[in-house]
Order: structure tokens, then sequence, then C-alpha cells
């Protein structure tokens, strides 16, 4: 099956810094990846995804980029604020339809 | 407009005695999820259904059941919980149309056993 690895697994940025999370899939047929923003005690939430016809795809002040070669994501967060601290989860998916997740990564933006 | 509903948000339950989380959607979607998601890690794929389809992990425990009457509502059943199973039970939905789609979390019924 899929694995998906996340790091890193803390990270503190001062606000108004750029944040980076990176994730790697094993299953070259995955083709969808998304993530996922987690506050405490509430549900994940979808904050960006990309496919894999797709190597950038960005959002405000998100962007996510995809090397399907390298099998790699990442996700970029710029001008942090302290609502951004959350739990991010990058997830990989084939058509099977179920998502891989990472283990996660805690981000605290300090004021 | 709430989407993905779960009830109850907080369940209490004794060791042993069976319990069952509810999950409804508005979304006509044909795939719905349970996940199970304990603290500081990801959520953890049970089973799940695509349409009347019943489709469950290699890993899920047997204590672990699951009922669809209906597009809208999916049950999870839990028949002798342990205090291992206390966790955020997440119920997700997508819709299936040939793309991959993406999946809409509901809030949750966090599990408490005595």
């Amino acid at each position: 099956g899929e694995n998906v690895e996340q790091h890193p697994s803390t990270l503190s940025v001062q606000e108004g810094d750029s944040a980076v999370i990176k994730c790697t899939y094993s299953d070259s047929a995955s083709n969808y990846f998304p993530w996922y923003k987690q506050e405490l005690g509430k549900r994940p939430q979808l904050i960006i995804d990309i496919r894999s016809n797709v190597g950038e795809k960005k959002d405000q002040r998100i962007a996510v980029t995809l090397n399907k070669t390298a099998k790699h994501f990442s996700l970029h967060i710029t001008e942090t604020q302290p609502e951004d601290s959350a739990v991010y989860f990058c997830a990989a998916s084939t058509y099977d339809y179920k998502l891989s997740f990472g283990a996660g990564t805690t981000v605290t933006v300090r004021a | 407009d709430a989407m993905v509903i779960q009830n109850p948000r907080y369940q209490v339950t004794q060791f042993g005695k069976p319990v069952t989380l509810s999950c409804s959607q508005t979304l006509n979607h044909n795939v719905m999820y349970w996940y199970q998601q304990k603290s500081s890690q990801a959520p953890k794929l049970l089973f799940h259904y695509y349409d009347k389809d019943f489709n469950n992990e290699a890993d899920t425990p047997d204590n672990f059941q699951s009922r669809r009457p209906n597009t809208s509502f999916c049950f999870l059943d839990i028949r002798s919980p342990g205090l291992g199973d206390a966790a955020m039970y997440l119920c997700a939905t997508s819709a299936r149309t040939g793309l991959l789609e993406t999946q809409y979390f509901g809030p949750g019924t966090r599990l408490l056993v005595l």
C-alpha cells in the first residue's frame, strides 16, 4: 500500500515568515494530493489539493508543488499569521478512493 | 450549512458496553468513510462504503462494525469498547465521479471509555 512520510513533525516560525512542509510518497500510481489543516479539537479541513497533471497550485498565501518523478510534494505558507497555527496533514490517493495520510506537522506561529 | 453531521459530539461509555456513533450527510455523496484519530496522530481509516458496498481495512478490529442503511446515513458500532478505543471518530464523505474527489470531514465524535 501507499506510504506517505511527512517532515518536519514540528515547525515553529516567526509571524510573517514562510513555512514549508514536505511529503514523500511511495506509490507511483498516486495521483491526488490534498493538504488538510486541523485545529485543536476540530475536524480536518481541506486547504489545498493538487492532481498529478499539475506541478504547482497557489491559493493566496498557500501553494503546493508536486514533483512526480521524485515522488514528493510540498506545502508552502507565506506571510504566516497566528491563525495558521495548527496541525497540517498531507495525503496521497490513488483510484481506490482512500487517502494515505502523513503523520502530521504541528505548526506554531510566534507573534 | 452543515454538510457532514456527526452525533453525538461527545460520547461516554463503559468498558464493554456497546456504543453506536452516527453520521449523516447532505451532500449526496456515494462514498462514506469512518476514521479513528488518536491524539497527535493522523486519522486512521477503519472502513468505507461505496454506495452499499462495504470495504473493511485489513487491520480494523472485528470489534468495529458499520452500517449504511441509505445514502445519507452511516453508523459505527463498537461492540465491546476497550480503553484503547477512546479516540476521536471522524466520518468523511466524497463523491465518486471518475475523478478523485475531496473528502469532507464531519466534526467528529469524541469517545471516552470508562
